[in-house]
């Protein structure tokens, strides 16, 4: 099993739209989690930290499900902006911060 | 100012040459790391320095050896390069949790 799964997509989707994605990570202990994204050709960036409380920017809210291991990302009303790759990250629980990305899930706002 | 910057962006080379990929930060950050992007998009963490010390040794081959001759600078050395290396490398720093990713050094080996 990996040790961070995201579906691939790609999501299409109209603008205006909801769309969620979800991840699953296989280490119980990880302790922190986040979500960035990647344009094409271009550095991941951080989207937002996820909290076990869950938590929200904007149109973007972020989940924790800590029983069964995984997160989630949900973006209300999709801009065309919003099209790129999401990245799935959980950190370890160790005194340095080692993240693991997931393979990432593609979105594409359609007009 | 570039946070986080690389060189060079672009790298094209035939195999069994050497080659090296520089990275710096100037966010004053302790951590360092060099991370792979595969052409499936995958990306994975090689190695760490945490203030130029090696704390992340993920399995890669020795050809590849990192350097961190303080702690807002960490180069790769690429000995031997091969088909399979061709990729883009990211560099990144983070102080606690979020990661800064330089812009990528794109490696086409022929």
């Amino acid at each position: 099993r990996k040790e961070v799964e995201q579906d691939p997509g790609p999501f299409n989707v109209p603008e205006g739209a909801t769309v969620a994605f979800n991840c699953t990570y296989s280490n119980s202990a990880s302790q922190s989690f986040f979500w960035y994204r990647q344009d094409c050709r271009k550095e991941p960036k951080l989207l937002m930290s996820v909290y076990s409380s869950g938590n929200e920017d904007g149109r973007f809210t972020a989940q924790l499900n800590r029983a069964s291991q995984y997160i989630s990302l949900l973006i209300r009303d999709s801009k065309l902006s919003d099209s790129a790759t999401y990245l799935c990250v959980v950190g370890n629980s160790g005194g340095y911060q080692k993240v693991t990305f997931g393979t990432g899930t593609k979105l594409q706002v359609i007009p | 100012d570039t946070a986080v910057s690389q060189t060079p962006k672009y790298l094209v080379t035939q195999m069994g040459n050497d080659k090296s990929i520089k990275c710096e930060q100037n966010l004053g950050h302790d951590t360092m790391y060099w991370y792979k992007q595969d052409s499936k998009k995958f990306l994975k963490i090689m190695f760490s320095y945490n203030n130029k010390e090696l704390i992340i040794n993920e399995t890669v081959p020795n050809r590849f050896s990192p350097k961190s001759p303080d702690k807002a600078h960490l180069n790769l050395h690429i000995n031997s390069l091969e088909l399979g290396d061709s990729a883009v490398y990211f560099c990144a720093s983070s102080q606690e949790t979020e990661q800064f990713f330089g812009p990528g050094t794109r490696l086409t080996v022929l």
